[in-house]
């Protein structure tokens, strides 16, 4: 089986900083996502990427960018921290057959 | 377009006991259904997934989910709750050939002795 592995596991940034959250995945699938979890609400897709160097926005892109150069490799850069954007983020990867997604553990964003 | 909607934002059961999840969806085709479990500080696991065949389909732990066309629903059951299973239990669809999944705000689960 294969992982996926989100870097760090906790980001501590001040607000107006540009922040990088990093994800890998060694199931060598070609679609990978960033999502962010709040609190008590459910997932909303910030963006994705179909395949290597591809880049789609999903309905939260605004303030965020994102990278794909390699397949295995997928980051999320928050352009300029805001307080209100504290939250989770969970990077997935989708399998072949069956559309299932594959989560990481998620990368908790702190704004001071 | 698509959307997921669980009703229950809180579900507490006692230990034993039997559990229903609701998930009603709204979309055009038959999607891709599927129930995900999230235990405290980890990410979203697979219980199970439905898109075609019979209605009822297995999961893992003994989770099974019944996917109904005429009520737009996929609820998840288990005959006998276990402490274990307390966790935030997301239902998602997807339609086929659409790269993007919606979820719904979850519903967290307590299971108590």
């Amino acid at each position: 089986g294969g992982i996926i592995t989100q870097t760090p596991k906790f980001l501590i940034g001040q607000e107006g900083q540009k922040l990088t959250l990093k994800c890998q995945q060694n199931f060598n699938h070609d679609t990978m996502y960033w999502y962010r979890q709040d609190s008590g609400k459910g997932l909303r897709l910030i963006y994705y990427s179909i395949t290597e160097n591809d880049l789609q926005k999903g309905d939260l892109s605004e303030g965020y960018d994102a990278s794909r150069e390699k397949k295995s490799s997928f980051s999320l850069t928050v352009t300029s921290a805001q307080k209100n954007e504290m939250a989770v983020f969970l990077c997935a990867s989708r399998g072949v057959s069956g559309n299932t997604l594959y989560f990481g553990e998620g990368s908790r964003l702190i704004v001071v | 377009a698509q959307s997921v909607t669980q009703p229950d934002a809180r579900v507490t059961v006692s230990e034993g006991a039997s559990l229903q999840l609701r998930c009603k969806y709204s979309s055009s085709v038959t999607p891709y259904l599927f129930w995900y479990v999230q235990y405290p500080r980890q990410g979203l696991q697979l219980l199970l997934k439905y898109y075609s065949g019979d209605p009822v389909v297995q999961g893992v732990n003994g989770f099974e989910a019944e996917f109904s066309k005429s009520n737009s629903s996929f609820h998840l059951r288990k005959a006998s709750v276990h402490w274990s299973d307390s966790a935030v239990y997301f239902c998602a669809v997807s339609d086929t050939g659409n790269y993007k999944y919606v979820f719904g705000a979850g519903t967290r689960l307590k299971v108590i002795a």
